[in-house]
């Protein structure tokens, strides 16, 4: 059972464009993490949401976490090819003794 | 500050065999989770260590068992292997924390491949 749906699960854009991706599930998460991994890397911590509606920031990436802490987004702005990998997002359990993976979403920026 | 660490990088082994798999978790991090990862996919939790006992499991079979040391290093070991384990294992390290959000840290993964 997936807890974690991320959407879209591929996407091509060229270099310049926007994008978001998208992290949804039925379930309350106590935390939610994104992270990005690279081919052969294991994944790359980027932000941790903790509070529901909190809105995080680092350079061109936008983070939020939704009201009810069950779903979560990424935005890009103005892509870079640096930025292709594969964005996943990951929530904790209350207890902390277990992270869910979302699908996953691979991202490739043409130059 | 040495990061998580993970060895070895790649591994292959025949179909039946055992293996096993080792990592350091981050410097002053005492809680360390396996996840397998197949290819083009999530990692799916495997089970977390913590205080050298197993504290929470995923939905793996007993073949996965695991074991912490005193220096919160850990091993995964599978028993009887089968072409569907090939995965990258991957090891996160984590500080069991004094407030709730809960962070960790991944090493860069052994690749098994079985044959």
């Amino acid at each position: 059972t997936q807890l974690l749906e991320q959407s879209p699960q591929f996407l091509s854009i060229q270099e310049g464009e926007n994008l978001t991706v998208y992290c949804n599930s039925s379930s309350v998460f106590s935390s939610l993490q994104w992270y990005r991994q690279e081919p052969g890397e294991g994944p790359v911590l980027l932000v941790t949401v903790v509070t529901g509606g909190e809105v995080k920031k680092l350079k061109r990436l936008t983070f939020q976490f939704g009201d009810a802490r069950k779903d979560s987004s990424l935005h890009i702005t103005a892509a870079q090819p640096g930025d292709t990998g594969l964005y996943l997002c990951a929530g904790s359990s209350n207890t902390g003794n277990q992270f869910y993976f979302g699908t996953g979403t691979s991202l490739t920026v043409i130059p | 500050d040495a990061g998580v660490t993970q060895s070895p990088t790649h591994l292959i082994k025949t179909r039946g065999q055992q293996v096993t798999l080792r990592c350091s978790p981050k410097s002053g991090h005492d809680t360390v989770s396996w996840y397998q990862q197949a290819l083009g996919q999530g990692p799916q939790f495997i089970f977390q260590y913590y205080e050298e006992e197993e504290r929470q499991r995923g939905n793996f079979p007993d073949r996965f068992s695991g074991h912490q040391f005193p220096n919160y290093s850990s091993e995964l070991n599978v028993n009887a292997l089968l072409l569907g384990d090939s995965a990258l294992y991957l090891c996160a390290s984590s500080l069991v924390p004094l407030i709730s959000s809960y962070e960790q840290y991944f090493g860069p993964g052994t690749r098994l491949t079985v044959t």
